[in-house]
């Protein structure tokens, strides 16, 4: 499998605090995403990038913000968690022409926010 | 990005074929057809893609009608590990195509 990693894997946190999620990838693919997934919803994009210091809005932006400063690492941050934005979050990677084809998603970090 | 449409639940016998259909009728001349699957909570997984060809490779063969306006997933032999929410996703070429994942199926082969 392409090398992706998302930690933390599980994270507990308070209204209202930020909180950093981290994807970091080895496989030097251009194209990296977050997404959420929710009950009833399937996933939905929030952010993703197309290189570094690239970055754009998903459908489910607000509350959100990104960061890529180089290419194996996208954060995604909530600067002030809210109970809605507990969720599970799943970083993808991407690039033209990879092997394996496709979208590579990670195992996703699982936040709740009390 | 054209929708697309499945059933949202679908049982196989294991050792059977399991058909999961989709349909895309919005699609775009430039859109591929894609197919993921998500096993339990872990992160969804590419299983094929295609154009206006079907399409087989060792996990799924890929059948898309010449309208393309429809296709179907074929996991010719499902496994009891086949069960899995399945989604087809209709995008343009993956790099920089932010795929947008509905619902999908829910496929459970039963013993």
């Amino acid at each position: 499998d392409a090398g992706i990693t998302q930690s933390p894997r599980h994270k507990v946190t308070e209204t209202g605090t930020p909180v950093t999620l981290r994807c970091h990838q080895t496989e030097n693919h251009r194209y990296m995403y977050w997404y959420r997934q929710d009950p009833g919803h399937g996933l939905r994009l929030i952010h993703y990038s197309y290189g570094v210091k690239d970055t754009d809005k998903g459908e489910v932006s607000d509350g959100y913000s990104v960061s890529r400063s180089k290419t194996e690492d996208f954060l995604l941050t909530l600067e002030s968690a809210t109970s809605s934005q507990t969720s599970v979050y799943f970083c993808a990677i991407s690039e033209l022409g990879a092997t394996p084809w496709g979208y590579t998603f990670g195992s996703g970090t699982r936040l709740t926010v009390v | 990005d054209a929708k697309t449409t499945q059933p949202p639940s679908m049982d196989c016998a294991e050792g059977r074929a399991a058909n999961l259909p989709c349909n895309h009728s919005t699609i775009s001349g430039n859109e591929y057809v894609y197919w993921y699957r998500q096993i339990h909570s872990q992160g969804p997984q590419y299983i094929i893609h295609g154009l206006k060809n079907n399409e087989t490779n060792e996990m799924a063969s890929l059948i898309i009608t010449e309208d393309r306006k429809s296709s179907t997933l074929i996991l010719p032999h499902a496994t009891l590990r086949d069960t899995a929410v399945y989604y087809c996703i209709v995008g343009r070429e993956t790099s920089g195509s932010r795929l947008t994942f509905g619902e999908g199926t829910q496929l459970t082969v039963n013993p």
